[in-house]
């Protein structure tokens, strides 16, 4: 099991650039999720897939923000244009499926916008 | 009404004592309670969960323990190592997707 796989894991990158974060799932997990962390807010849910269908995407800051899920076995999580207030780590996370089972989270990919 | 509210928010415990943190919820349809250990440039991981039709659950030095009266839940780390050391979450969830999340621990053993 090679568990959640996100790349890149480091990304720097300047203000008002297109940012795109990569997130490859468990095989067989149905349920997807990008969390935003820092150390102000904590762990934020971004958006939330279920069978490659986003559900709740309440949690994007604003329209700069958008994911896909193309298949069941990737996603991406794009910031157009970045700005220094999106400096933070992203995770995506998956799991078997919507509830009352572990999260699987990936390591991360730490952003930071200049 | 959504909140878990965590604390502290940050501990320091000398090696083989007991690390203790609390949890406490206002929604009582929640009903999973897990526990996610982080370590530094990791994502959480799942430590630890328990249902409320139990009021302990003990897997190794990590126990829960369940209030289901005064909303409360706690974790606690017997004979603490200095490899567990790492930021705790407390969270909770009511059936759905959604994991509502405490703010975190940072747990400090000291050798």
């Amino acid at each position: 099991d090679a568990g959640v796989i996100q790349s890149p894991r480091h990304e720097v990158t300047e203000m008002g650039q297109e940012v795109t974060l990569r997130c490859k799932p468990i095989s067989g997990h149905n349920s997807l999720f990008w969390y935003r962390q820092t150390m102000m807010r904590g762990l934020e849910l971004l958006i939330y897939f279920n069978n490659n269908v986003p559900i709740d995407d309440s949690g994007m800051p604003e329209d700069r923000f958008s994911a896909k899920m193309p298949n069941a076995s990737f996603s991406t999580l794009k910031i157009q244009p970045s700005e220094p207030r999106d400096s933070a780590v992203y995770f995506c996370a998956s799991r078997l499926r919507d509830s009352g089972v572990p999260l699987h989270f990936g390591n991360g990919t730490r952003l930071t916008v200049t | 009404q959504q909140q878990v509210k965590q604390s502290p928010q940050s501990l320091i415990v000398q090696k083989g004592g007991i690390s203790i943190i609390n949890c406490a919820y206002e929604n009582t349809a929640f009903d999973y309670f897990p526990w996610y250990q982080q370590f530094p440039g990791k994502g959480p991981a799942l430590l630890i969960a328990i249902r409320p039709d139990v009021s302990e659950k003990k897997e190794g030095r990590f126990t829960i323990s369940f209030n289901k009266s005064a909303k409360q839940f706690s974790l606690h780390i017997m004979d603490s190592q200095p490899g567990d050391s790492a930021t705790y979450f407390c969270a909770a969830s009511s059936g759905n997707y959604q994991l509502i999340w405490g703010a975190g621990t940072k747990l400090i053993i000291k050798p």
